[in-house]
């Protein structure tokens, strides 16, 4: 059972376009989400990240869009940038319970064009 | 502040060996996870300890096992190995508490397991 779906799994952008990444949920449980990147050859690392009790959480040109009554989240990137070129990963959690395991989303794999 | 280290980087088995991955997380930080990540699914959890007892077990056969020491270092191991198993698997750190205010993982660069 995919609890996080993740689309597209592949996104080209020209550089200064936004990129627009989606995931959605299933566990209404989950209160914890976040955006991981990761470049090729090394570990994911987070990005940024958002609890439902805000419907957006902007840091630089990174953006989250929280919708708890469709359980869906998305990640924005604005003005997108060749060094974006990554792929993204959407998680969520249940912090604070007993379980203390990240469900990931498949990924996506971003291409930024100069 | 030294980042997750993890050991070997890269390795190759064959079928029906085992095989013995390590980590060692951000020095302060009590827990470690590991992901198994693959193209087609993704990263998949295996199983998160916190001072050295497993909280938490993901969707993997008993072949899967793993361990912290009191130092909070863990080590992974697979055994009977099958081509299946090639994956990058990858160790994450973090306080794993909930008096810290995000579940922030701080992942290492990755053990890459080569199945032949």
């Amino acid at each position: 059972q995919q609890q996080v779906k993740q689309s597209p799994q592949s996104l080209i952008v020209q550089k200064g376009g936004i990129s627009i990444i989606n995931c959605a949920y299933e566990n209404t449980a989950f209160d914890y989400f976040p955006w991981y990147q990761q470049f090729p050859g090394k570990g994911p690392a987070l990005l940024i990240a958002i609890r439902p009790d805000v419907s957006e959480k902007k840091e630089g040109r990174f953006t989250i869009s929280f919708n708890k009554s469709a359980k869906q989240f998305s990640l924005h990137i604005m003005d997108s940038q060749p060094g974006d070129s990554a792929t993204y990963f959407c998680a969520a959690q249940r912090w604070g319970g007993s379980n203390y395991k990240l469900t990931f989303g498949k990924g996506t794999l971003l291409t930024v064009n100069p | 502040k030294a980042g997750v280290t993890q050991t070997p980087r890269y390795l190759i088995k064959t079928r029906g060996q085992q095989v013995t991955l390590s980590c060692s997380p951000i020095s302060g930080h009590r827990s470690v996870s590991w992901y198994q990540q693959t193209p087609g699914q993704g990263l998949q959890f295996l199983f998160e300890y916190f001072s050295e007892t497993q909280r938490n077990k993901g969707n993997f056969p008993g072949r899967f096992s793993g361990r912290q020491f009191s130092n909070s270092r863990s080590e992974m191991n697979v055994s009977t190995l099958e081509l299946g198993d090639s994956a990058l698997y990858l160790c994450a750190s973090s306080h794993g508490q909930v008096s810290f205010l995000t579940g922030e993982l701080f992942f290492g660069e990755g053990s890459r397991l080569t199945v032949l």
